[in-house]
């Protein structure tokens, strides 16, 4: 069956950095895009882009370039996303979804359990 | 960017019929899909591609899109169902990007 299995809960202070990890299992991990959706506390779902795990070439939405990086190692079948010099509004639950682009619907079919990033003092 | 707007809250009674809305401009001509997230957990997938059920997703579950308004509606609602609801299509625009509505609040009575 497919899984995700995120990282677990991170704590940081402000300015450092995190990387959050996202490990597909039950399917083919070249198969599927894969996108990134942030969550803040008590608020909404926002997507922050997706890698195209074939080429490794990262799409970032607006608002997530500069501090935030994509990248893969296909060899364990595992995304990560990288966030540097964080901030306070940072601070949210980060998922990874497989996103089905490739088969010409733009959905997320499956998601990670969701990782929270903390900043704090 | 393109903006979905959802109800915030949707109150219905067990066994009735809930329908959340997502309006967006002419988003009948996209394709709409939409995720039930539970408290603490992650979003599920319920609708895809505006009518269509993943494997799992009971027939209770359906939806429709056309001209400015996609509905998300739950047949003979359970108190499981009880949730927060997103709609989600794919701006292909300018922007290229996924778009989320603002999410519903299901209460059950």
């Amino acid at each position: 069956q497919v899984q995700l299995v995120q990282s677990g809960s991170e704590l940081k202070k402000p300015g450092a950095s995190v990387k959050v990890s996202c490990k597909a299992s039950g399917y083919t991990f070249t198969s599927y895009a894969m996108s990134w959706v942030r969550q803040a506390p008590g608020q909404g779902l926002e997507w922050m882009g997706w890698i195209n795990t074939n080429t490794g070439n990262p799409t970032y939405a607006q608002g997530f370039t500069g501090r935030f990086v994509f990248s893969l190692d296909t060899s364990v079948s595992t995304a990560y996303l990288q966030i540097s010099s964080l901030k306070a509004e940072d601070t949210a639950v980060y998922y990874c979804a497989r996103d089905r682009a490739a088969a010409g619907s733009n959905h997320f079919d499956y998601w990670g359990q969701g990782t929270l990033v903390t900043v704090s003092a | 960017s393109y903006v979905l707007t959802q109800p915030p809250s949707v109150s219905v009674a067990p066994g009735k019929t809930a329908r959340i809305t997502c309006g967006g401009n002419n988003i009948g001509i996209n394709s709409v899909h939409w995720y039930q997230q539970k408290p603490g957990q992650a979003p599920v997938l319920v609708v895809y591609d505006d009518s269509d059920r993943p494997s799992g997703i009971p027939e209770r579950f359906s939806g429709s899109n056309s001209g400015n308004t996609a509905t998300l509606t739950i047949s003979r609602v359970e108190a499981g169902d009880e949730a927060d609801y997103y709609c989600q299509v794919w701006d292909s625009s300018s922007d290229h990007q996924a778009v989320f509505g603002g999410g519903t609040k299901l209460t059950v009575l």
